[in-house]
């Protein structure tokens, strides 16, 4: 498996502002995920970061809305822009072990806008 | 028809009885199979995944797949109340130009309670 860790754990934003939300990993990774779970709801994947190449995201998800850096292999960031209250949710990133098709979470960032 | 597919629950069933939960899927090429715990407030946890027909077992958990019938299921025996948790089914989809690598789709998850 892997140590994943998330900062910040939970933030309450104004609506309009921006939020970067960092995932850092203990080894290695060629391919971490960045999934919402809004309330109640179960996981929905935003896009795939693999270092080195542009992210690839999911259909209703847009590089403006939510652009991701993977500068190396330990560390990915995502920032949640111009936010709304729809956008309140909890933002988990994952990775995919080298060799491995397991994925494995990061604690998560609860994101509250008001 | 949803991807992945799974009873919303809640499940309900006594300490010490067998737990079932169920999931199917759509996609015939999906290849693995992984059974998420979720304890409220906290991320998923992997505790079981199965890649080929058949049963795997591993302490109080038994998954079991049926790729004919696209049909995936998780056995809890001797239910505890800390197995309390929301479970998640994901399958895989490969990602294109990837060189192998795959995302996970998952179910809307079963919410489990175990009563003393």
């Amino acid at each position: 498996s892997a140590v994943i860790s998330q900062k910040p754990s939970r933030d309450i934003c104004q609506r309009g502002t921006s939020l970067t939300i960092q995932c850092q990993v203990d080894s290695q990774v060629t391919m971490m995920f960045w999934y919402r779970q809004q309330p109640g709801q179960s996981l929905t994947l935003i896009a795939t970061a693999n270092q080195g190449s542009e992210a690839t995201y999911e259909s209703g998800f847009v590089i403006d809305k939510f652009p991701i850096s993977r500068p190396n292999l330990t560390f990915s960031t995502l920032t949640v822009s111009n936010m709304s209250p729809e956008d309140s949710s909890i933002y988990l990133c994952s990775v995919e072990v080298t060799g491995l098709t397991e994925q494995y979470f990061g604690p998560g960032t609860r994101l509250t806008v008001t | 028809q949803k991807e992945v597919e799974q009873n919303s629950g809640p499940l309900s069933v006594p300490e010490g009885a067998i737990a079932s939960l169920n999931c199917t899927y759509s996609d015939r090429g999906s290849q693995s199979f992984f059974w998420y715990r979720q304890y409220s407030g906290k991320s998923p946890e992997l505790i079981m995944s199965i890649y080929s027909n058949g049963d795997k077992e591993d302490g109080r958990f038994t998954a079991q797949l049926n790729k004919a019938s696209q049909y995936v299921s998780l056995l809890i025996r001797d239910s505890q109340p800390s197995d309390s948790a929301t479970y998640l089914c994901a399958v895989n989809r490969a990602l294109p130009f990837s060189g192998g690598y795959n995302k996970l789709i998952f179910g809307a998850g079963t919410r489990l309670a175990v009563h003393p």
